[in-house]
């Protein structure tokens, strides 16, 4: 089966602008997760959704960033007035409830000029 | 959760057993040892989880210590594709806590 997608793949924006990252989960998987993951570190966690809620928004840096699950299947990680520190790339896992397992898809790597 | 900690960098002969190690000192008892690998340009993928007991799958064994503050992830036969970044992980998986906390961890080139 399909598994977790990610678009676009790549993203180049200019400082200032606002980006949209879309995640579309594996059917079924009512859990859904965002990390992010610099050059040369392992991916850092950013929101977990059970459902249409954010469950655990502890690992958004600040503000500018945002995600929204509105009918508990995609979802949008949104940032405002990026900054070059935003480059990165930008991971969505999905896993069933109560899971082991989170699925990752292949990321979005964003480059902030 | 437990922080861990894991070599930098690793080399295996192709065909060969690949052995990852992972210290988890500070490890709770009610956490678990996860094992993630990334590949080059790719998103991490798990390889296995335990909690006390030994576990083998498909695709690796994970033994870990009486004491549990140490395991180590085995690759039976370690082929070129096996070449990866290697994340151990320790969490718990009780409802609401489900992020993974991920290191710097492991990367393992496989020689031919």
């Amino acid at each position: 089966g399909a598994g977790v997608s990610q678009t676009p793949s790549n993203k180049v924006t200019e400082k200032g602008k606002y980006v949209e990252l879309r995640c579309d989960p594996i059917s079924g998987h009512t859990a859904l997760y965002w990390y992010r993951q610099s050059l040369g570190q392992g991916p850092e966690f950013l929101i977990y959704f059970q459902g249409t809620g954010a469950a655990d928004d502890s690992g958004l840096p600040n503000d500018r960033f945002f995600a929204v699950r509105p009918e508990g299947s995609v979802s949008t990680l949104k940032i405002q007035r990026t900054e070059r520190g935003d480059s990165a790339v930008y991971l969505c896992a999905s896993s069933l409830p109560g899971g082991n397992e989170q699925f990752f898809g292949p990321g979005t790597r964003l480059t902030v000029l | 959760d437990a922080k861990t900690t894991q070599p930098p960098s690793m080399d295996c002969a192709e065909g060969r057993a690949a052995n990852l190690p992972c210290n988890h000192s500070t490890i709770s008892g009610n956490e678990y040892v996860y094992w993630y690998r990334q590949i080059h340009s790719q998103g991490p993928q798990y390889i296995i989880h335990g909690l006390k007991n030994n576990e083998t799958n498909e695709m690796a064994s994970l033994i870990i210590t009486e004491d549990r503050k140490s395991s180590t992830l085995i690759l039976p036969h370690a082929t070129l594709r096996d070449t990866a970044v290697y994340y151990c992980i320790v969490k718990q998986t009780n409802f609401g806590n489900e992020k993974l906390t991920f290191g710097t961890g492991t990367r393992l080139t496989i020689i031919p």
